[in-house]
């Protein structure tokens, strides 16, 4: 089945520590995207990828980093300059010509004491 | 400054009967707008879109409806099923932004059996 993985669903980590959420697609997306849920609040954009090689920085990229080495994977590290890195992470991908049709994978629920 | 906004936190509807859930912008510069449906702890789902050059779209039992003078859309959810019961996101993306979706907070909607 085709479809985005994200592991693990939960995370703990103590503060300072800096942390990588993987996401990998076998949907032969070409975008990828990495947002942010907190309590009560929309969807925040932190980085995206349009291509292997190359991302861009969203809303709130501070204290976050990205690599795309590989087509199919986009992790995430939550690094120790997040201030508040305590929160749901969601990993999207879309094609080429329907960047708006994202499809999100299941969610890494990533708490930091 | 809260570019999407769904200012209903939550909505109760019996079962059969009609859901309307409402989302504003201010961004005149928003040309495609999305509705994403998510259950608890799990990434939100595409469920519908709509461009700014249409006012209408329509999917099964689910209708956008786009008001651009107003700066308005709806989904309309008929009948409604328990099934539905989610919290729902409007989203937004600009002309030119290569997919970076705006959010607004999700409306949470109860269909009651």
């Amino acid at each position: 089945d085709g479809g985005i993985t994200q592991s693990p669903k939960y995370l703990f980590r103590k503060e300072g520590q800096n942390v990588t959420l993987s996401c990998e697609q076998n949907l032969n997306h070409d975008a990828m995207y990495w947002y942010r849920q907190d309590p009560g609040q929309g969807l925040r954009l932190i980085y995206y990828s349009q291509i292997v090689n190359d991302f861009q920085k969203g809303d709130i990229a501070e204290g976050y980093s990205v690599s795309r080495e590989k087509k199919e994977s986009f992790p995430l590290t939550v690094t120790s300059a997040q201030k508040n890195p305590t929160a749901f992470y969601l990993c999207a991908s879309s094609r080429s010509g329907r960047k708006y049709e994202q499809y999100f994978g299941p969610g890494t629920r990533l708490t930091v004491t | 400054d809260q570019q999407v906004k769904q200012n209903s936190p939550s909505l109760s509807v019996q079962e059969g009967r009609i859901s309307i859930l409402n989302c504003d912008y201010t961004n005149s510069m928003f040309d495609y707008f999305l509705w994403y449906k998510k259950y608890p702890a799990e990434g939100p789902t595409f469920l519908i879109s709509i461009s700014s050059i249409k006012d209408k779209n329509e999917d099964g039992r689910f209708t956008v409806f786009l008001n651009k003078s107003a700066k308005h859309l709806s989904l309309h959810i008929v009948p409604s099923q328990p099934g539905d019961s989610a919290v729902y996101f409007c989203a937004a993306s600009a002309r030119g932004s290569q997919g970076n979706l705006i959010f607004g907070k999700g409306t949470k909607l109860s269909v009651k059996p």
